[in-house]
C-alpha cells in the first residue's frame, strides 16, 4: 500500500515565523501536487512538482521534490493569518495505471495575528 | 468561469433513505472523481471515471454508486445511508487522470 505521511498535522505558529511542512513516502512518485484547503471550501493546488530535486517558488511559498522523488517539502517564510489553513501532498504513484492520486492526511497550519 | 459544482452543500438524512448528490464540471474533463474527507484519515477516493460509461472503484466504495452518463455529470448515490457514511465529501475533476485536480465545494452529510 502506498502511504503519503505528512507531519506535523497541526502548526500553530505566529505572523512572521517560517515553517516548514513535509510529505514523505517509501514509494516513488512520478509527481507531487501541494493543494491548501480553507474551511468551507475544497482543496486549491498551489503547485506540481515532477522532477526529482526540483524547487519550485511561489512568492514566500517554496517547495522541493527529494531527488529520489519519495519525498516533498513545503516551506513558508514569514506566515502570515492568510496562510492559515489546510495543506495537503498529493502523488502519483511511479507505476499508476489509475492515475489515481494518493493524498497524505495533511497539515492544519494556523498562523495567529 | 471554470468550476465544479455539487448539490447539495449540506444534508441532514436518516439511515435507510436513499439520496443522491449531483456533481457538474464546465471544463470537459474526462477524469473526475469522489472523496469522503474524515478527519485525521484525508481525502479517500470511493470512485472515479476516467470517461463516459467507465467507472471504477476507490479505496473505499462500499456503501456507494456512481454513473457517468453524461462526460460534464458524476452523480455520487448512497441507497441506504449509514451513520457511518456521515462525512464531508468533495467532487473532483481534472484533464486526465494524474493532473491537476478541480475540487466542488463540499456536501457535508450527516446521517442520522
Amino acid at each position: 500500500t502506498q502511504l503519503l505521511e505528512q507531519s506535523p498535522q497541526f502548526l500553530s505558529i505566529q505572523e512572521g515565523e517560517n515553517l516548514t511542512v513535509y510529505c514523505n513516502s517509501s514509494s516513488v512518485f512520478s509527481s507531487l501536487q501541494w493543494y491548501r484547503q480553507e474551511p468551507g471550501e475544497g482543496p486549491v493546488l498551489l503547485v506540481t512538482v515532477v522532477t526529482g530535486g526540483e524547487v519550485k517558488k511561489l512568492k514566500r511559498l517554496t517547495f522541493q521534490f527529494g531527488d529520489a522523488r519519495k519525498d516533498s517539502s513545503l516551506h513558508i517564510t514569514a506566515a502570515q493569518p492568510g496562510d492559515t489553513g489546510l495543506y495537503l501532498c498529493a502523488g502519483l504513484a511511479w507505476e499508476s495505471n489509475t492515475g489515481k492520486l494518493i493524498f497524505g492526511q495533511g497539515t492544519t497550519l494556523q498562523v495567529k495575528p | 468561469e471554470a468550476q465544479v459544482t455539487q448539490n447539495p452543500r449540506y444534508l441532514i438524512t436518516v439511515t435507510g433513505k436513499k439520496l443522491t448528490v449531483t456533481c457538474s464540471q464546465n471544463m470537459n474533463h474526462e477524469y473526475m472523481s469522489w472523496y469522503r474527507q474524515d478527519p485525521g484519515l484525508g481525502l479517500r477516493q470511493i470512485y472515479y471515471s476516467m470517461n463516459v460509461e467507465v467507472t471504477d472503484k476507490g479505496d473505499v466504495p462500499e456503501g456507494y454508486k456512481v454513473s457517468r452518463k453524461e462526460k460534464r455529470n458524476f452523480p455520487l448515490i448512497l441507497e441506504s445511508p449509514s451513520p457511518n457514511q456521515t462525512s464531508l465529501y468533495f467532487c473532483a475533476s481534472s484533464y486526465r487522470e494524474g493532473f491537476e485536480q478541480y475540487f466542488g465545494p463540499g456536501t457535508r452529510l450527516t446521517v442520522t
